[in-house]
């Protein structure tokens, strides 16, 4: 079964810095999801990629899948406190099979 | 528009009690996902279904647990006789197409259980 690797678990950052959280993929993906998961809430959509080497952004969020496809980053430029929560990727194992997630990275953003 | 509305959002039972939860999709969707998640970890799929249909039920616990999306009305996660360690918070998902048409799953804002 497809297993995605998220890194780091946790991270904090000083407002006003970029962060990296990466997405690792045991198998090929066929669609990779990032979603945003405010504490205690439902999740946000933020983007889908499909195509390796495919890359998108969303006001400061960029994302990016490699060109093998097994790998995937999100990258926050100047974070700002709105961007704390947890990310998760989602994929799915194979064309039709609900997407799987990762557990995810817990983001702190400190004044 | 709505998006994913799941009912009740806290709900507190006893050891032994049944446990009902319900999705209603996006107006439109007819495809329903339930995911669990537990604390400290990640979202672990429960349940496909598609109208009247369940599709995929590969992350359903073979006890206690079923799932329902009848024609009409929402989708009902029901637990029956619940533990303690059915504790979590229940996402409910939706989308217009099958997995594979990679459309965005909508997730509602999760009903969370606690098992006294």
């Amino acid at each position: 079964s497809q297993e995605l690797e998220q890194s780091p678990q946790s991270l904090i950052v000083q407002e006003g810095k970029n962060l990296t959280i990466n997405c690792t993929s045991s198998k090929t993906l066929y669609g990779l999801y990032w979603y945003k998961q405010k504490y205690g809430e439902g999740l946000i959509f933020l983007m889908m990629l499909q195509k390796g080497g495919e890359e998108k952004s969303h006001e400061k969020i960029t994302a990016k899948l490699d060109e093998k496809k097994q790998q995937s980053s999100l990258h926050i430029t100047a974070s700002q406190p709105s961007h704390a929560g947890i990310y998760l990727c989602g994929a799915f194992p194979s064309g039709n099979t609900p997407l799987v997630f990762g557990k995810g990275t817990r983001l702190s953003v400190i004044a | 528009n709505a998006g994913v509305m799941q009912n009740p959002r806290h709900l507190v039972r006893r050891r032994g009690q049944e446990a009902r939860l319900r999705c209603s999709p996006v107006k439109g969707h007819s495809h329903v996902y339930w995911y669990r998640q537990l604390p400290e970890e990640g979202l672990k799929f429960m349940v496909y279904l598609q109208k009247e249909n369940i599709i995929d039920e590969s992350g359903m616990p073979k006890e206690r647990f079923s799932a329902e999306f009848p024609k009409e009305g929402p989708s009902i996660l029901r637990i029956q006789q619940v533990v303690r360690g059915d504790s979590a918070a229940y996402f409910c998902a939706s989308s217009i197409s099958r997995p594979s048409n990679t459309g965005e799953l909508f997730f509602g804002e999760g009903s969370r259980l606690t098992v006294l």
